[in-house]
């Protein structure tokens, strides 16, 4: 149980142009998820939680008018890119903690290679 | 806000020795210690964590332990594997607070057969 994909697992994209990423949780429900990003050889940098039908909350430092996040569901999280730079290159990944159980676990996603050329 | 130091960034043993990985936090009001385990090109995975009620947790060949007093948790790898190789990263949040999780910066640890 509790597993988390994002699609795609990895994408090309030439600079100026947008993209999306997708977070699903697939057998519970979310009601928030985290998107971090990674760069080669360091820790995970949280950006933004979202929460389920309500707008994402960014960290210092991070443009939500660059980096859009959408929680549309209880299952669904999906990060846009927009007018990506080649310094957006990165490993973005998501994590998701389930609805209603208390538990304090996240469950990560197995990350998204984002690479702007 | 928390910041969270992690010790060794490398660390080498030979296969079938005990590895530790110690990390120290700043906010007193952290509660949720969790220790990820992070594969070359892949998501992380929980392999174990422990909350600010516990001083001690153990799951077969992996145990972490936590003293509030010092703010600071380790995680103790006993009769390691070369399938044990990885990043390993320590975290903590606070849990009925921000509930954001805050890593540190990992450990890189090579088990040779």
């Amino acid at each position: 149980g509790a597993v988390v994909s994002q699609h795609p697992s990895r994408v090309i994209c030439k600079s100026g142009t947008s993209v999306k990423i997708e977070c699903r949780s697939l057998d519970f429900q979310a009601t928030t998820m985290f998107w971090y990003r990674q760069f080669p050889k360091q820790s995970l940098m949280l950006m933004a939680t979202s929460n389920e039908g309500s707008k994402a909350t960014y960290e210092q430092g991070v443009e939500k008018d660059k980096f859009l996040i959408n929680h549309a569901s209880l299952t669904l999280s999906t990060l846009t890119v927009t007018s990506a730079h080649p310094e957006d290159s990165s490993f973005y990944i998501c994590s998701a903690r389930e609805f209603g159980t208390g538990t304090y676990e996240q469950y990560f996603g197995p990350g998204t290679r984002l690479t702007v050329t | 806000g928390e910041n969270v130091e992690q010790h060794p960034s490398t660390l080498s043993v030979q296969e079938g020795d005990s590895a530790v990985i110690k990390c120290t936090y700043s906010d007193s009001a952290s509660n949720y210690f969790p220790w990820y385990k992070q594969e070359l090109g892949k998501g992380p995975q929980l392999i174990i964590d422990i909350r600010s009620n516990v001083g001690e947790k153990k799951d077969q060949r992996i145990a972490v332990t936590l003293n509030k007093t010092a703010k600071h948790f380790s995680l103790h790898i006993t009769e390691t594997q070369p399938e044990d190789s990885a990043v390993y990263f320590c975290a903590a949040s606070t849990q009925g607070g921000s509930e954001k999780l805050v890593f540190g910066k990992g450990t890189k640890l090579t088990v040779n057969p």
